[in-house]
């Protein structure tokens, strides 16, 4: 079965651009959540999706914002980007909304400059 | 607020035993995870605990006191490979959402 896939890998941009990353989730799987990871901290919790709707939201400017599609893939969205975003961003599936193990994707380093 | 809290860092030798504790403060508890990440690397999940107890898995055990709100990762037979940061993670709501801890480094000495 295959992993959870993220695109793109890496991404460089500009301050004041937007960005839009995927996630293609383990098929089956109808729970995607996002992370932002920066260098010595721990995963920030972004938000998750099951069944095209999103459950939960953690505490992020509303610039932050995402969709998951009837397939399970998911993607998120940064407006307006700002340097503090750089950061590696995580995707994780589950089967179901209150499974306690997630499967990570690679991630995406997106660096703002 | 919800909150887990783990230590920073922590360094032991290769082939001795190492406990990386994790105290939590949730509204709610609904079963506490543990994942591993190296360097470069995603997460990837180790343990769950969502009972009391011992949980037993290879060289890795994790337990858990839900009247302490504790728990603990245990990692035996240490070996260079285990080097990485090791995160809890505990679904505190009844939205089930994961809340993480900031991570414990763990350095493996020769």
């Amino acid at each position: 079965k295959a992993g959870v896939t993220q695109t793109p890998r890496y991404l460089i941009k500009t301050r004041g651009q937007q960005v839009t990353l995927s996630c293609s989730p383990i098929s089956g799987h109808r729970s995607v959540s996002w992370y932002q990871q920066t260098p010595g901290q721990g995963l920030q919790f972004l938000f998750e999706y099951f069944s095209e709707t999103q459950r939960n939201k953690g505490n992020f400017p509303g610039r932050f914002s995402g969709r998951q599609f009837s397939n399970s893939r998911s993607e998120m969205n940064v407006s307006t980007l700002e340097l503090g975003d750089s950061a590696l961003y995580l995707c994780a599936s589950s089967l179901r909304l209150d499974s306690y193990e997630q499967y990570f994707g690679p991630g995406t380093r997106l660096t703002v400059t | 607020g919800q909150s887990l809290e783990q230590p920073s860092e922590v360094t032991a030798v290769e082939g001795a035993i190492v406990q990386i504790n994790c105290t939590y403060q949730t509204s709610g508890f609904y079963g506490l995870s543990w994942y591993q990440q190296h360097d470069g690397g995603a997460p990837t999940f180790l343990s769950y605990n969502g009972l009391d107890g011992l949980e037993e898995t290879g060289r890795f055990s994790s337990f858990l006191s839900r009247s302490d709100s504790y728990g603990y990762l245990l990692l035996q037979e240490l070996q260079m490979k285990d080097s990485a940061s090791y995160f809890c993670a505990v679904r505190g709501d009844s939205n089930y959402q994961l809340i993480w801890g900031a991570g414990t480094k763990l350095i493996i000495k020769p």
